[in-house]
């Protein structure tokens, strides 16, 4: 069984800061690791994903196999990047999502 | 870009009462949707896979009899919380995946949620 674990609740930065949310896995295959966020009041949507290997609103995300991790950094945070951010994984030979507990970002001026 | 609804987005209803939840892809077909349960500041735990013209797949612990999913078009799968409690009270989420795009979990989309609420 796959498990998602993000040890931060609440990350408090300051704008221009750099902010990393952590992230690690257990999986015995091959899994596709995915970052999701969710600004306030809207629905959740994709961030980026491990396989595309891009940068999206500033963010990148590496994985680490060796230490099974994706965590989610961006150099200079913004007060636009307040949301909750949830680190998900999907099984090599299945579109199911697990999501671990998620992050709640929130960027001071 | 693609748009899944979700309806009721939040209903009220009495113990003991049956509450159905619409998912729709809007602008896509979707053999495949996903129902989640999210719980005040806690994760997203998937419920059960829904798939069209055949039986939902349910998660380990989740009640099928419970929880009814129908899946009767490419575009709406539906929820139903059957003789609903107190502690069936939580965020209910889908998903639905765009077939045409195929690739994996990436081409899940997400729909706004449905607050249920048993008195």
């Amino acid at each position: 069984a796959q498990r998602v674990t993000q040890p931060e609740k609440l990350l408090s930065v300051f704008k221009g800061a750099p902010v990393e949310l952590k992230c690690n896995y257990s999986y015995s295959g091959s899994p596709e690791l995915f970052w999701y966020v969710q600004y306030s009041r809207q629905r959740l949507q994709l961030l980026l994903r491990h396989i595309s290997r891009e940068s999206i609103k500033g963010f990148t995300a590496d994985l680490n196999k060796g230490e099974t991790s994706f965590h989610l950094k961006k150099p200079f945070a913004q007060e636009e990047d307040s949301a909750m951010y949830y680190c998900a994984l999907s099984p090599s030979d299945d579109y199911k999502l697990s999501f671990g507990a998620g992050t709640t970002v929130t960027v001071r001026a | 870009g693609a748009v899944v609804s979700q309806h009721p987005s939040r209903v009220i209803c009495k113990s003991g009462t049956s509450v159905k939840i619409e998912c729709r892809s809007l602008d896509f077909q979707a053999t495949t949707m996903f129902w989640y349960r999210q719980f005040p500041k806690q994760s997203l735990m998937l419920m059960a896979t829904s798939n069209e013209g055949s039986k939902a797949t349910y998660e380990q612990g989740v009640e099928k009899d419970k929880f009814l999913i129908n899946h009767a078009s490419l575009t709406l799968s539906t929820l139903t919380v059957t003789s609903a409690h107190p502690e069936d009270s939580s965020f209910y989420i889908c998903s639905a995946r765009d077939q045409k795009r195929g690739g994996r979990a990436e081409t899940q989309y997400f729909g706004p949620g449905t607050r249920l609420l048993v008195l």
